[in-house]
């Protein structure tokens, strides 16, 4: 069971902005720990797209940001492009007794 | 250029066995601590087990704690997964990612392209 929540889906039409929020607790994302933000595309490997919270690796899109606050963060999407309509991950860590690495529960953002 | 390829997969009976490997190329593999992520069938990610550089330090999700045991061989460049006792629930494609450390977090910065475990009678 994830313990960071996604909606689970967004949509849009081209050109337009989208965001998926990333809701954790006090023993991850309001913890200080840092937010990273994975795209995934149907029978791929996930692709790591924002990390720590705000950064692009290179390669990446400017369209793609990231964003932290108290117990959540965001990932936003402006200029939606077909290209996009994707799975979204957000991914921390966790340290209560049970946690470590956690993912959200995951995103589909389709393109309208 | 950094590349990861999964290989083991398979089918198998509930409670049966089977090593996954990880072979890794284009860096500096005993510097890097790595991990297993899996994906059951139209579901979520899910951290499964970590593994620091040297290999002397290991790291389990509860679910898979006492039945999965995560190593590597630097001079082969290569991590492995245990997976006994399988069940039913442990069906998924199971990942390699190569970790990246910053000041407050790790994330996956590279991923293999999974191999599928099936755990059918």
């Amino acid at each position: 069971q994830s313990v960071l929540t996604q909606p689970p889906s967004v949509s849009g039409a081209p050109g337009q902005r989208v965001t998926i929020s990333c809701t954790g607790s006090s023993s991850n994302i309001g913890a200080g720990f840092e937010v990273h933000w994975y795209q995934q595309f149907p029978g791929t490997a996930p692709k790591l797209l924002i990390y720590s919270n705000s950064n692009r690796p290179s390669g990446v899109p400017d369209r793609f940001s990231g964003s932290k606050s108290g117990t959540s963060a965001s990932l936003a999407i402006t200029g939606l492009q077909a290209e996009d309509e994707a799975d979204y991950y957000c991914q921390s860590y966790d340290n209560s007794l049970s946690g470590f690495h956690v993912f959200g529960t995951g995103t589909k953002v389709a393109v309208l | 250029e950094v590349q990861l390829v999964e290989s083991g997969g398979g089918l198998v009976q509930p409670g049966g066995s089977l090593r996954l490997s990880c072979a890794a190329s284009g860096f500096t593999f005993s510097n890097r601590a790595m991990s297993w992520v899996r994906q059951s069938p139209g579901k979520g990610l899910e951290w499964v087990s970590a593994i620091n550089g040297g290999g002397d330090t290991t790291y389990y999700a509860d679910s898979v704690k006492g039945r999965f045991t995560i190593s590597r061989d630097n001079s082969k460049n290569t991590m492995y997964l245990e997976v006994n006792s399988l069940r039913v629930d442990d069906a998924a494609v199971y990942y390699c990612a190569r970790e990246f450390h910053s000041n407050k977090g790790v994330s996956f910065d590279y991923w293999g392209q999974g191999t599928l475990v099936t755990v059918s009678s």
